[in-house]
Order: C-alpha cells, then sequence, then structure tokens
C-alpha cells in the first residue's frame, strides 16, 4: 500500500518569507497528487490538484507544487507567505480513481505577523 | 449548493455508550470516506466506500467501529462501548469517481466527546 510522508509537522515563519512543504510518498507507478488545506475552524478544502502533464500546478492563494517523479515528491511552496496562510496542510495521494486516496500526517504552518 | 452535510456537530456521551454519526454525501458521488482527526494525529483514515465494491475497512482501529453506506448515498459510522481516547472530530468526505482521483469534499465533522 502507498504512504505518503510530510515530514515537517510543525512550521513557523515570519510573513513574507518563503514556504516549502514537503511531501513524498512510496508508490513508483501512475499517481494524482493533491494538497488540501484547512483554515482554523474551517473545513479541508482542496488546494491543489496534479493529475498528469505540466509538473508545475498552480494553485489558488499563490500557491504551487511541482511533481518530482524521480524523487516521488510533491512540494508545496508559496513565495512569500501571509498571516491569513495559517493553517494545517495535508499532501494526498491517489492511485487511480477506484482507489482510495491517502493523506499524509499535515503540516501545522504558523505565520507570524 | 448543498455540500457533504454531518451529523450530529457535536456529541457528547458517556464512556461505554453506542454513538452513531450520520454523513450525507454530495449527489451522484460514489466514493465516500470517513476519517477521524485529533489533537496530534493528524487525519486518521477510517473506511472507504466506493459504489458497490466492498469497502475497504483497514483504518477502523478496533472492531468496535463499524460503518455501512445505505443505497449506496448515506452512510452511519456506529462506534460501540466508547472509550474515552475515541473522542475526536469525525470527519466526512464524498468524491465523485472517474479514471482518476477527483477532489474530496468534506463535510464539517462530528465533535464527539467521551465523558
Amino acid at each position: 500500500a502507498q504512504s505518503v510522508s510530510q515530514h515537517n509537522h510543525h512550521v513557523i515563519l515570519s510573513e513574507a518569507a518563503s514556504l516549502e512543504l514537503g511531501c513524498n510518498y512510496s508508490y513508483g507507478g501512475t499517481v494524482n497528487l493533491f494538497w488540501y488545506v484547512q483554515y482554523p475552524g474551517q473545513h479541508l478544502q482542496l488546494l491543489l490538484k496534479y493529475f498528469s502533464g505540466d509538473p508545475l500546478v498552480k494553485g489558488i492563494k499563490g500557491f504551487e507544487a511541482e511533481f518530482i517523479k524521480s524523487k516521488f515528491s510533491f512540494n508545496l511552496r508559496k513565495p512569500s507567505v501571509q498571516w491569513s496562510d495559517t493553517a494545517e496542510y495535508f499532501c494526498a495521494v491517489g492511485l487511480g480513481g477506484y482507489q482510495k486516496v491517502t493523506f499524509g500526517t499535515g503540516t501545522k504552518l504558523q505565520v507570524i505577523p | 449548493g448543498a455540500g457533504v452535510s454531518q451529523s450530529p456537530s457535536n456529541k457528547v456521551t458517556e464512556k461505554g455508550k453506542d454513538v452513531e454519526l450520520r454523513c450525507d454525501p454530495i449527489s451522484g458521488h460514489t466514493a465516500l470516506y470517513w476519517y477521524r482527526q485529533s489533537l496530534g494525529q493528524g487525519l486518521e483514515f477510517l473506511i472507504y466506500f466506493q459504489g458497490n465494491s466492498a469497502p475497504d475497512k483497514s483504518g477502523l482501529p478496533s472492531d468496535r467501529f463499524s460503518a455501512e453506506r445505505t443505497g449506496g448515498s448515506v452512510s452511519t459510522l456506529t462506534i460501540q462501548r466508547t472509550q474515552q481516547e475515541d473522542s475526536a472530530v469525525y470527519l466526512c468526505a464524498s468524491s465523485l469517481v472517474s479514471g482518476d482521483n477527483q477532489p474530496q469534499h468534506f463535510g464539517d465533522g462530528t465533535r464527539l466527546s467521551i465523558l
């Protein structure tokens, strides 16, 4: 079974700092990749997704993620974070529509004004 | 539009009681997931239903946990003889199914507190 690793459990940044959150997965075949975000007091929502094509994916609120197949990675980036980006971020990997999606354990991001 | 609806939003019960949590997925979504979210534990997968296939129960933590999905729509998660460690937010999500995994739509969760 596939596994998803998010190595950073808690990240603290100052506003305007650059962000990179790591995500690695264990499956070697074709994958569908996602990042979800949960803002304080809100439900989980999709940030961005990758199915195929350009490995650099742009999502909402200036976030992007790069799929590097050789590294089994799908890291999330943002050039300049804002206080409103304080949230928990989850990476998720699926092996195709009829198989379940597996989530990482999440990374809590705290942005200090 | 109608999203994933979960009820109750909050449930407080005594240790040893049984509880039932309900999830109404988005109409037409054939995939349904249950997760548990607790402090310091991240998002823990519990069970996955996809159409008429046998559910993937690999995430259920003990035989006190069970879930069913009637008519391919509404799902109930049942916890028997609740324990204090069952206290958590239980999340339900649904998605369309196609050749690619489709994004999941999450409900607001049921916050379960075991006294």
